[in-house]
């Protein structure tokens, strides 16, 4: 009864690279949510994702961020052209349906990633 | 616009002691708030939640009260261990109802053998 897997835990990446961090959401959740939690604050909302849809990236930056929930394989958040305000935990969160009263969404252990 | 608040950045307490995190909101629209657990480099965990149709839930040691009028909710843990020292958040969906997660700053909390 795996929980909500992410991969990698650590990445690094120079300024400039591409970084691509995956999730594989608890067996039977098909609804992922990414959070960023830059050092000394809380975990702020990117983007929300069901299976091949979009349906929320309001917290996501208009540039060079981009995510991904395919039909098959685990959810992708991308980030081109890394820079070093991009440094910072990133958490995947799944829930079997849309998260509401006793829908607590469950979270990775997140990837956090520092950019040289 | 900080829509939650959680205003004390650490709590110390004793083993055994009850602590108490607190946390404000902005909306009175909000009507469902959770409380996550944090040890570092793991994921937040899911502890207790509690609707706006209640003023109270319980959970073993665990008890969270919420103020509608105050819109404060806060968060006791009672006995404290040291097993719970962590950083605490509190977050809510807010208006959507899909739980796009908006959270609080969070609390180091410590609790000393």
């Amino acid at each position: 009864n795996a929980g909500v897997m992410q991969n990698p835990r650590h990445l690094v990446r120079r300024r400039g690279q591409e970084a691509r961090l995956r999730c594989s959401p608890m067996k039977g959740h098909s609804h992922v949510y990414w959070y960023r939690q830059l050092p000394e604050e809380g975990l702020k909302f990117m983007v929300y994702l069901q299976k091949e849809n979009i349906i929320d990236e309001s917290g996501m930056p208009k540039e060079r961020f981009s995510a991904e929930f395919p039909k098959e394989g685990p959810s992708i958040l991308r980030i081109q052209q890394v820079v070093r305000g991009d440094s910072a935990a990133y958490f995947c969160a799944s829930s079997p349906y849309s998260s509401g009263e006793n829908q607590p969404q469950h979270f990775g252990d997140g990837t956090r990633l520092s950019i040289l | 616009d900080q829509q939650v608040k959680q205003n004390s950045p650490s709590l110390s307490v004793q083993e055994g002691r009850i602590s108490i995190l607190n946390c404000d909101y902005t909306n009175s629209m909000f009507d469902y708030f959770l409380w996550y657990k944090k040890y570092p480099a793991e994921g937040p965990t899911f502890l207790i939640s509690i609707s706006s149709i209640k003023d109270k839930n319980e959970d073993g040691r665990f008890t969270v009260f919420l103020n509608k009028s105050a819109k404060h909710l806060s968060l006791h843990i009672v006995p404290s261990q040291p097993g719970d020292s962590a950083v605490y958040f509190c977050a809510t969906p807010g208006g959507t109802s899909y739980g796009k997660l908006t959270f609080g700053q969070g609390t180091i909390l410590t609790v000393h053998p």
